[in-house]
């Protein structure tokens, strides 16, 4: 079974610029997560989806940060305007219902310059 | 909300010895506590979690002991093989699953053969 997959796994751009990590989630699951990490810390919850739905994006910074989640299956996080601290590991996971175990993704690795 | 604290940040020992990381929180209201293991270049994967309604846990070489009353929970690996080398994040949450998780700080374990 394909686990969760993202892309791109890396990312370099300069500040200022918009740029976009998609993902494609287990099979089946329909609850889809984006959290954050920085280096050498935890990851962080943005967002939370049921399907097509938000249901928890107390978390996301939404004067830069969108996400979207069309057809309740792959997903989409940008970023519009990147800024210096933005620069993170950004990771997907997924779940069979809100209550099943998450699957992480390899996550992708933004840089901004 | 929820704050989780994780020590060491880092630990080494030899192939063969224990290992033990310890995690505190913060709200008395949380009732699953999960332990993920993240490679190099990977997300997390989950290795084993505790209800609040039990006090110890066991799969094989991986245990995890909770402490309600002091707020405190740890993961212990005995016989450590350098395959065990990862960094190791605790979590909580108070939903009973899994839907909105707070993580530690992470403790990167090196296994020294």
């Amino acid at each position: 079974e394909a686990g969760v997959v993202q892309s791109p796994r890396y990312k370099i751009i300069e500040k200022k610029q918009p740029v976009a990590f998609w993902c494609n989630p287990i099979s089946g699951h329909n609850t889809l997560y984006w959290y954050l990490q920085n280096l050498g810390q935890g990851p962080e919850l943005l967002i939370r989806y049921e399907n097509e739905e938000a249901v928890d994006d107390s978390q996301l910074p939404k004067d830069r940060f969108s996400a979207e989640r069309l057809k309740g299956v792959d997903s989409t996080l940008k970023i519009q305007p990147a800024e210096l601290g933005d620069s993170a590991v950004y990771l997907c996971a997924s779940s069979f219902g809100s209550q099943g175990e998450q699957y992480f993704g390899p996550g992708t690795r933004l840089t901004v310059t | 909300g929820e704050n989780v604290e994780q020590h060491p940040s880092t630990l080494s020992v030899q192939e063969g010895d224990s290992a033990v990381i310890k995690c505190t929180y913060s709200d008395s209201a949380s009732n699953y506590f999960p332990w993920y293991k993240q490679e190099l270049g990977k997300g997390p994967q989950l290795i084993i979690d505790i209800r609040s309604n039990v006090g110890e846990k066991k799969d094989q070489r991986i245990a995890v002991t909770l402490n309600k009353t002091a707020k405190h929970f740890s993961l212990h690996i005995t016989e450590t093989q350098p395959e065990d080398s990862a960094v190791y994040f605790c979590a909580a949450s108070n939903s009973g699953g899994y839907q909105k998780v707070t993580f530690g700080t992470g403790t990167k374990l090196q296994v020294i053969p």
